[in-house]
């Protein structure tokens, strides 16, 4: 079972900035939050990780809380390109478990014109 | 250019027969997976290798097989033995330290008629 939990929809205006939580109360010590998106009938994609600082790369930003029982993904301009499904994931970054990576059903995000 | 290759897209077969899916990867990852997906529905992991000519079972095996017999390809055999054979196949790649990101390939859609 997948130790996230995401609300199933959402929807962003294009050129608005895009926020979608993650909660993950019972996330260990040593394990990772990963978010990646599938576009419809294609293969996921790698957005980005984090362990608990604030993370940006080109695509987005992540926000985990202080304590760590929650995350936020922010693409800062959506665009209709960005409309996919986000999987927020938690796993151990190395060790046992660490190379399986457990999907949730994640969020469906559409960004509207 | 690099990455993971999967075909053919779509493949149909007879319910019954067994059937091959190819997946040819580039990026020298020693890791590869094979993942399920269902319509609405997260990946599962099916079966997973780290080297050469040695794999696991992921959540979802029986009804499939695997052989890793290049570091360069990871093909996964449906089996007649799998009583619901259709569905979206995706197979990944990663390196095995680090942040090992996994990356997806195209997938493969299988419909047994």
């Amino acid at each position: 079972d997948a130790k996230t939990t995401q609300p199933p929809s959402m929807d962003c205006a294009e050129g608005r900035a895009a926020n979608l939580p993650c909660n993950h109360s019972t996330i260990s010590g040593n394990e990772y939050v990963y978010w990646y998106r599938q576009i419809h009938s294609q293969g996921p994609q790698y957005i980005i990780h984090g362990l608990k600082n604030n993370e940006t790369n080109e695509m987005a930003s992540l926000i985990i809380t202080e304590d760590r029982k929650s995350s936020t993904l922010i693409l800062p301009h959506a665009t209709l390109r960005d409309t996919a499904v986000y999987y927020c994931i938690v796993r151990p970054y190395s060790g046992a478990g660490s190379y399986q990576l457990t999907f949730g059903k994640g969020t469906k995000l559409s960004v509207i014109p | 250019d690099g990455g993971i290759t999967q075909s053919p897209k779509y493949l149909f077969r007879k319910e019954g027969q067994n059937v091959t899916l190819s997946c040819e990867q580039n990026l020298n990852h020693d890791a590869m997976y094979w993942y399920r997906q269902d319509p609405g529905q997260g990946l599962r992991l099916i079966y997973y290798s780290q080297i050469v000519n040695d794999f696991q079972k992921g959540d979802i095996a029986e009804g499939y097989s695997v052989s890793r017999e290049k570091k360069e390809s990871f093909p996964l055999t449906v089996t007649s033995a799998q009583k619901n054979p259709t569905a979206f196949y995706l197979c990944a790649s990663s390196s095995i330290d680090g942040n090992n990101e996994q990356f997806f390939g195209p997938g493969t859609r299988l419909t047994v008629l």
